[in-house]
Parts: structure tokens; sequence; C-alpha cells
């Protein structure tokens, strides 16, 4: 079945340690987008790719970093520059500018 | 800059009753809107979307929702909720460009009361 997977789903890190999610999908969608869900906030966009080897800083991109060097892959860095790294992320992909979003199951980041 | 606003936070409903969760957009051009949930331990996925055309839309389990272009709103309703609806739900606008970024409001948290 095609999907988004998401990796790890619960992720430990001491504060001041750079961490890498993982996200892969097998959609053959050419747009990906990283989100951050806080409790009363909704989701907040960090990133996204339109194409390989192309992104733009979303609305929270600061202390993030991405890469998009294959279509299937969009790996998302949380680097010790974040303030609140704690959160819940979720990558989403999408076909096309006005199709919806296909979500992962989304990586719960603690740190401590 | 665009927005969504969804008013209601938190709702309980018992079984049978009639929801309707409110969603508000900042935007005057065109849009193409959606909503889309968040049960529990699982993945956000797709309810129902606008694009363009009949402005009531139907989606999957029951849901409705209204496209209201003169008020903003693309409000979501379902006649009765089962206690399976609860969850939490998402309004989202894609508020043209080319670059496909949805705007999320802040979610509204369904509890359904058996």
């Amino acid at each position: 079945d095609g999907g988004i997977t998401q990796s790890p789903k619960y992720l430990f890190r001491k504060e001041g340690q750079n961490v890498t999610l993982s996200c892969e999908q097998n959609l053959n969608h050419d747009a990906m987008y990283w989100y951050r869900q806080d409790p009363g906030q909704g989701l907040r966009l960090i990133y996204y790719s339109q194409i390989v080897n192309d992104f733009q800083k979303g609305d929270i991109a600061e202390g993030y970093s991405v890469s998009r060097e294959k279509k299937e892959s969009f790996p998302l860095t949380v680097t010790s520059a974040q303030k609140n790294p704690t959160a819940f992320y979720l990558c989403a992909s999408s076909m096309g500018t006005d199709a919806g979003y296909t979500f992962g199951s989304g990586t719960r980041l603690t740190v401590v | 800059a665009q927005s969504v606003s969804q008013h209601n936070h938190h709702v309980i409903l018992s079984e049978a009753a009639s929801l309707e969760l409110g969603c508000n957009y900042s935007y005057g051009g065109t849009v193409n809107l959606f909503w889309y949930v968040q049960y529990p331990g699982q993945h956000l996925q797709l309810l129902l979307k606008y694009f363009s055309g009949d402005p009531l839309v139907k989606g999957i389990k029951g849901f409705e929702a209204e496209f209201i272009k003169s008020k903003f709103s693309f409000n979501l309703r379902k006649p009765s909720v089962q206690w399976s609806d609860t969850a939490e739900y998402f309004c989202a606008v894609n508020a043209g460009g080319n670059t496909g970024k949805l705007i999320f409001g802040q979610g509204t948290t369904l509890q359904v009361k058996p």
C-alpha cells in the first residue's frame, strides 16, 4: 500500500543535540511538507518542497533544516538552535497544488 | 496574512446530538477548503474538501460542510454524532498560489459521550 512513513514514532534527545526525523513516501508525490503540531495551535508549517533539490521555509523554519535529495525522502533536522523543540511533528505529501495532503503518523519528539 | 480560525476549541456532545463546527478564513481570493480529522492514536485523514461548484460538500462518515463565500466560512456538520466521532478536527485552506501550502486552524476537540 502507498503511504508515508515517519520514523521513529517517539524520540528522546538531550538539549543541545541535533536530531533528524525521517519521512519517506511511496506515493510518487512531488510535494512534501513538514508541520509541527502543538496543543491549541493547530499545525504550523516548518518547511516544504515542491520538487527534488528544492525547498522553501514555512512559517516557523528557525532552528530547523531539511533536504530533498530524493523524491521519496524529506528528512527534517531539529537543531540545537530551536528554542522549543518538544512537539509532535507531521510529514505530509501532495500530488499537486490543488490537492489535499496525505499525512504520516507523526513523530513525537521530547527534548530533556 | 492568511489565517484560519476555528471558534470551538473543545466540544462535548451526547450521542445522537447534532454537530456544527465553525471555521472562518481570511483571504479574499479563490480558495480550496478542507476538513481533516485525527482520531485518537491515528494519523490525520481527509474528511472532505471543497474546490468549486456546489457549496454543500459531503464527506466520509456522514459529515458535510457548507462553503459560504460571503461569510468566509466553511462549517462542518453532522446530523447525529456517534461515540466513534470523538476526535480532533482541523479546518484548512489552500489560499491560491502554486505552493500547495495548507494553512490550518487551531483544531477542535470533539468528545462524544455514549
